[in-house]
Protein backbone atom coordinates (compact mmCIF):
# COMPACT_ATOMS: atom_id res chain seq x y z
CA UNK A 1 0.00 0.00 0.00
CA UNK A 2 1.19 3.65 -0.92
CA UNK A 3 1.31 4.73 2.76
CA UNK A 4 -2.04 5.94 3.84
CA UNK A 5 -4.33 4.59 6.63
CA UNK A 6 -7.97 5.65 7.52
CA UNK A 7 -9.41 5.10 10.79
CA UNK A 8 -11.66 4.34 12.51
CA UNK A 9 -12.59 2.05 9.38
CA UNK A 10 -16.32 1.55 10.58
CA UNK A 11 -18.28 3.99 12.81
CA UNK A 12 -21.88 4.13 14.01
CA UNK A 13 -22.68 7.31 15.79
CA UNK A 14 -25.87 8.88 16.76
CA UNK A 15 -27.80 12.33 15.32
CA UNK A 16 -26.26 15.50 17.06
CA UNK A 17 -22.93 14.25 18.11
CA UNK A 18 -19.54 15.12 16.97
CA UNK A 19 -17.84 12.74 14.81
CA UNK A 20 -13.64 12.54 13.66
CA UNK A 21 -12.51 10.85 11.03
CA UNK A 22 -8.46 10.35 10.90
CA UNK A 23 -6.43 10.18 7.70
CA UNK A 24 -2.87 9.50 8.42
CA UNK A 25 -0.03 9.53 5.24
CA UNK A 26 3.55 8.37 5.85
CA UNK A 27 4.57 9.65 2.28
CA UNK A 28 4.93 13.33 2.85
CA UNK A 29 2.58 14.29 0.06
CA UNK A 30 1.65 17.84 0.25
CA UNK A 31 -1.91 17.62 -0.94
CA UNK A 32 -4.62 15.70 1.26
CA UNK A 33 -8.33 15.15 0.47
CA UNK A 34 -11.23 14.11 1.88
CA UNK A 35 -14.18 12.66 -0.63
CA UNK A 36 -17.63 11.14 0.04
CA UNK A 37 -19.15 8.39 -1.92
CA UNK A 38 -22.99 7.94 -2.15
CA UNK A 39 -24.95 5.99 -4.64
CA UNK A 40 -25.44 8.11 -7.31
CA UNK A 41 -23.86 10.54 -6.78
CA UNK A 42 -20.19 8.91 -7.22
CA UNK A 43 -16.90 10.85 -5.35
CA UNK A 44 -17.70 13.86 -3.93
CA UNK A 45 -15.13 16.47 -2.34
CA UNK A 46 -16.04 17.66 0.84
CA UNK A 47 -12.20 19.72 1.72
CA UNK A 48 -8.91 19.30 0.83
CA UNK A 49 -5.37 20.46 2.30
CA UNK A 50 -2.27 21.76 0.24
CA UNK A 51 -0.57 22.25 3.49
CA UNK A 52 -0.16 22.36 6.92
CA UNK A 53 -2.63 24.48 7.89
CA UNK A 54 -3.95 25.33 4.78
CA UNK A 55 -6.70 24.26 3.68
CA UNK A 56 -10.40 25.15 0.88
CA UNK A 57 -13.70 23.67 0.60
CA UNK A 58 -15.10 21.18 -1.85
CA UNK A 59 -18.09 20.50 -4.02
CA UNK A 60 -20.16 19.48 -0.53
CA UNK A 61 -18.57 21.18 2.36
CA UNK A 62 -21.49 22.37 4.65
CA UNK A 63 -21.72 20.23 8.31
CA UNK A 64 -18.09 19.65 7.46
CA UNK A 65 -14.76 20.86 9.26
CA UNK A 66 -11.25 19.93 8.39
CA UNK A 67 -7.65 20.44 10.24
CA UNK A 68 -4.31 19.68 9.29
CA UNK A 69 -1.31 20.80 11.84
CA UNK A 70 0.95 18.24 10.25
CA UNK A 71 1.98 16.67 7.49
CA UNK A 72 1.12 13.16 7.39
CA UNK A 73 -2.69 14.40 9.34
CA UNK A 74 -5.85 15.33 7.76
CA UNK A 75 -9.23 15.37 10.25
CA UNK A 76 -12.23 15.50 9.31
CA UNK A 77 -15.26 16.68 11.65
CA UNK A 78 -18.32 16.50 11.41
CA UNK A 79 -19.67 18.83 14.20
CA UNK A 80 -23.36 17.72 14.92
CA UNK A 81 -23.42 14.71 12.74
CA UNK A 82 -27.08 14.12 10.66
CA UNK A 83 -28.25 11.38 8.83
CA UNK A 84 -27.77 12.36 5.33
CA UNK A 85 -24.24 12.15 6.37
CA UNK A 86 -24.20 8.18 6.47
CA UNK A 87 -21.78 7.81 3.76
CA UNK A 88 -18.60 6.01 3.29
CA UNK A 89 -15.59 8.68 3.40
CA UNK A 90 -12.14 8.53 1.80
CA UNK A 91 -9.24 9.96 2.45
CA UNK A 92 -6.38 10.68 -0.83
CA UNK A 93 -3.16 11.86 -0.98
CA UNK A 94 -1.04 13.33 -4.12
CA UNK A 95 2.10 14.77 -4.28
CA UNK A 96 3.36 18.33 -5.35
CA UNK A 97 3.49 17.88 -9.20
CA UNK A 98 1.66 14.59 -9.48
CA UNK A 99 -1.25 13.40 -11.37
CA UNK A 100 -3.88 11.59 -9.34
CA UNK A 101 -4.48 10.34 -6.06
CA UNK A 102 -3.81 7.62 -4.13
CA UNK A 103 -7.21 6.92 -1.71
CA UNK A 104 -7.32 5.01 1.83
CA UNK A 105 -9.59 1.94 2.21
CA UNK A 106 -12.37 4.68 3.47
CA UNK A 107 -14.34 4.67 6.65
CA UNK A 108 -18.07 3.69 6.67
CA UNK A 109 -19.84 6.12 8.65
CA UNK A 110 -23.45 5.29 9.75
CA UNK A 111 -25.53 8.40 11.32
CA UNK A 112 -28.27 6.55 13.41
CA UNK B 1 -23.87 20.43 -10.80
CA UNK B 2 -22.76 17.24 -11.90
CA UNK B 3 -19.62 18.15 -14.07
CA UNK B 4 -18.38 14.64 -15.00
CA UNK B 5 -21.14 11.96 -16.07
CA UNK B 6 -21.40 8.42 -16.15
CA UNK B 7 -25.02 7.80 -17.81
CA UNK B 8 -24.21 3.87 -17.74
CA UNK B 9 -25.01 2.94 -13.96
CA UNK B 10 -23.98 -0.98 -14.80
CA UNK B 11 -22.28 -2.91 -17.49
CA UNK B 12 -22.41 -6.74 -18.35
CA UNK B 13 -19.99 -8.04 -20.81
CA UNK B 14 -18.96 -11.40 -21.31
CA UNK B 15 -15.49 -12.97 -20.75
CA UNK B 16 -12.87 -12.24 -23.93
CA UNK B 17 -14.61 -9.33 -25.16
CA UNK B 18 -14.27 -5.57 -25.03
CA UNK B 19 -15.95 -3.63 -22.23
CA UNK B 20 -16.85 -0.24 -23.24
CA UNK B 21 -17.25 2.74 -20.45
CA UNK B 22 -18.45 5.77 -21.70
CA UNK B 23 -17.29 9.38 -19.39
CA UNK B 24 -19.08 12.90 -20.07
CA UNK B 25 -17.80 16.06 -19.12
CA UNK B 26 -19.29 19.76 -19.20
CA UNK B 27 -16.39 21.99 -17.93
CA UNK B 28 -14.19 22.81 -21.44
CA UNK B 29 -11.24 23.83 -18.37
CA UNK B 30 -10.76 20.28 -17.92
CA UNK B 31 -7.62 19.03 -19.27
CA UNK B 32 -6.33 15.99 -17.83
CA UNK B 33 -8.68 13.14 -17.19
CA UNK B 34 -8.25 9.97 -14.86
CA UNK B 35 -9.74 6.36 -14.93
CA UNK B 36 -10.13 4.49 -11.09
CA UNK B 37 -11.39 0.87 -10.28
CA UNK B 38 -12.97 0.38 -7.28
CA UNK B 39 -13.43 -3.12 -5.61
CA UNK B 40 -16.27 -3.03 -2.62
CA UNK B 41 -14.89 -2.22 0.78
CA UNK B 42 -11.39 -0.89 -0.77
CA UNK B 43 -10.28 2.36 -1.73
CA UNK B 44 -10.13 3.26 -5.69
CA UNK B 45 -6.98 2.92 -7.71
CA UNK B 46 -5.34 4.13 -10.62
CA UNK B 47 -5.99 2.86 -13.81
CA UNK B 48 -4.95 5.11 -16.55
CA UNK B 49 -4.60 8.95 -17.52
CA UNK B 50 -5.21 11.29 -20.47
CA UNK B 51 -3.67 14.42 -21.32
CA UNK B 52 -5.63 16.78 -23.01
CA UNK B 53 -2.86 17.17 -25.16
CA UNK B 54 -3.32 13.84 -26.59
CA UNK B 55 -6.54 11.49 -27.80
CA UNK B 56 -5.56 7.75 -27.01
CA UNK B 57 -3.46 6.54 -24.51
CA UNK B 58 -2.81 2.54 -23.69
CA UNK B 59 -1.63 0.38 -21.38
CA UNK B 60 -1.67 -3.39 -21.72
CA UNK B 61 -5.60 -4.25 -22.32
CA UNK B 62 -6.92 -0.27 -21.04
CA UNK B 63 -7.40 2.03 -23.48
CA UNK B 64 -8.65 5.64 -22.96
CA UNK B 65 -10.01 7.89 -25.73
CA UNK B 66 -10.30 11.46 -25.70
CA UNK B 67 -12.47 13.58 -28.27
CA UNK B 68 -12.59 17.21 -26.84
CA UNK B 69 -14.83 18.42 -29.24
CA UNK B 70 -17.62 16.55 -27.87
CA UNK B 71 -16.33 16.02 -24.31
CA UNK B 72 -16.49 12.48 -24.26
CA UNK B 73 -14.17 9.93 -23.15
CA UNK B 74 -14.27 6.40 -22.89
CA UNK B 75 -12.52 3.35 -21.35
CA UNK B 76 -11.88 0.39 -23.70
CA UNK B 77 -11.15 -3.43 -22.19
CA UNK B 78 -9.64 -6.01 -23.90
CA UNK B 79 -10.26 -8.67 -23.75
CA UNK B 80 -12.71 -8.69 -20.57
CA UNK B 81 -11.34 -10.74 -17.82
CA UNK B 82 -13.93 -11.59 -15.08
CA UNK B 83 -11.22 -9.97 -12.74
CA UNK B 84 -12.37 -6.50 -14.44
CA UNK B 85 -15.27 -6.86 -12.58
CA UNK B 86 -15.39 -3.86 -10.24
CA UNK B 87 -16.23 -0.32 -10.74
CA UNK B 88 -15.03 2.43 -12.35
CA UNK B 89 -14.79 5.83 -12.18
CA UNK B 90 -13.49 8.69 -14.59
CA UNK B 91 -12.23 12.03 -12.99
CA UNK B 92 -11.39 15.41 -14.55
CA UNK B 93 -9.23 18.24 -13.67
CA UNK B 94 -8.68 21.66 -14.80
CA UNK B 95 -5.21 23.11 -15.10
CA UNK B 96 -3.02 22.43 -12.04
CA UNK B 97 -4.40 18.81 -11.28
CA UNK B 98 -4.94 19.30 -7.58
CA UNK B 99 -8.69 18.78 -7.66
CA UNK B 100 -10.46 16.10 -9.41
CA UNK B 101 -14.24 15.94 -10.01
CA UNK B 102 -15.66 12.20 -10.47
CA UNK B 103 -18.34 10.80 -12.05
CA UNK B 104 -21.21 8.54 -10.23
CA UNK B 105 -19.48 5.27 -11.74
CA UNK B 106 -20.04 2.21 -13.91
CA UNK B 107 -20.59 -0.94 -12.40
CA UNK B 108 -18.73 -3.65 -14.57
CA UNK B 109 -19.51 -7.25 -14.91
CA UNK B 110 -17.62 -9.46 -16.77
CA UNK B 111 -19.34 -13.10 -17.24
CA UNK B 112 -16.79 -16.14 -17.45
Amino acid sequence: DAGITQSPRHKVTETGTPVTLRCHQTENHRYMYWYRQDPGHGLRLIHYSYGVKDTDKGEVSDGYSVSRSKTEDFLLTLESATSSQTSVYFCAIKAQGAYGYTFGSGTRLTVV
Amino acid sequence: DQQVKQNSPSLSVQEGRISILNCDYTNSMFDYFLWYKKYPAEGPTFLISISSIKDKNEDGRFTVFLNKSAKHLSLHIVPSQPGDSAVYFCAASANTGNQFYFGTGTSLTVIP
